[in-house]
């Protein structure tokens, strides 16, 4: 077991609405880096964040947004909800340039 | 970018057998190759991984072997348990600069007892 924790572990949205998803990082790493896994696929990359600045981002819209905190947890923000956001969301934590802790993730429903 | 291509996608051995499962990947500047164990409502675990400058590497019994000429990189589970059964994925990296890990699309493996 990693020391990653996201919340919530389930969520139901409609179409159009906003949704937050949370993600503690484990002590020590001061990098997490948020994943999309649509059902049967491997993660895609949304983006990365470290010491409070987005360091890079996939290719995913602008509707799809973060944040890291002082403690370096972070929040997943996606606005606008369609279908295709349904999907597992997993957020995974680093030293910078090392390997990637991932958490157990949030399935996120959009009906 | 990079692209991870990975095969097979479903993999099926009697427990005890070997297991390979191999990828390729297009971006010469990927230097790290980590491979993760996915089970059912969990997020991936990392099992192994390798670095371009290491041609092979070997914990127990998983190994994985890199060709950087042929942009090959293989996992090799030998002696498999039921508990190996799992989604296998492999990924390619480019440690400078920010970590961007780009994923294999996976291989279920099933360990038949």
């Amino acid at each position: 077991e990693t020391g990653v924790t996201q919340s919530p572990t389930h969520l139901i949205k409609t179409r159009g609405q906003q949704v937050t998803l949370r993600c503690s990082s484990q002590s020590g790493h001061n990098t997490v880096s948020w994943y999309q896994q649509a059902l049967g696929q491997g993660p895609q990359f949304i983006f990365q964040y470290y010491r409070e600045e987005e360091n890079g981002r996939g290719n995913f819209p602008p509707r799809f947004s973060g944040l890291q905190f002082p403690n370096y947890s972070s929040e997943l923000n996606v606005n606008a909800l369609e279908l295709d956001d349904s999907a597992l969301y997993l957020c995974a934590s680093s030293d910078i340039g090392n390997e990637q802790f991932f958490g157990p993730g949030t399935r996120l429903t959009v009906l | 970018g990079e692209n991870v291509e990975q095969h097979p996608s479903t993999l099926s051995v009697q427990e005890g057998d070997s297991a390979v499962i191999k990828c390729t990947y297009s971006d010469s500047a990927s230097n790290y190759f980590p491979w993760y164990k996915q089970e059912l409502g969990k997020g991936p675990q990392l099992i192994i991984d390798i670095r371009s400058n290491v041609g092979e590497k070997k914990d127990q019994r998983i190994a994985v072997t890199l060709n950087k000429t042929a942009k090959h990189f293989s996992l090799h589970i030998t002696e498999t348990q039921p508990e190996d059964s799992a989604v296998y994925f492999c990924a390619g990296a480019n440690s400078g600069g920010y970590q961007k890990v780009t994923f294999g699309i996976g291989t279920k493996l099933q360990v038949i007892p």
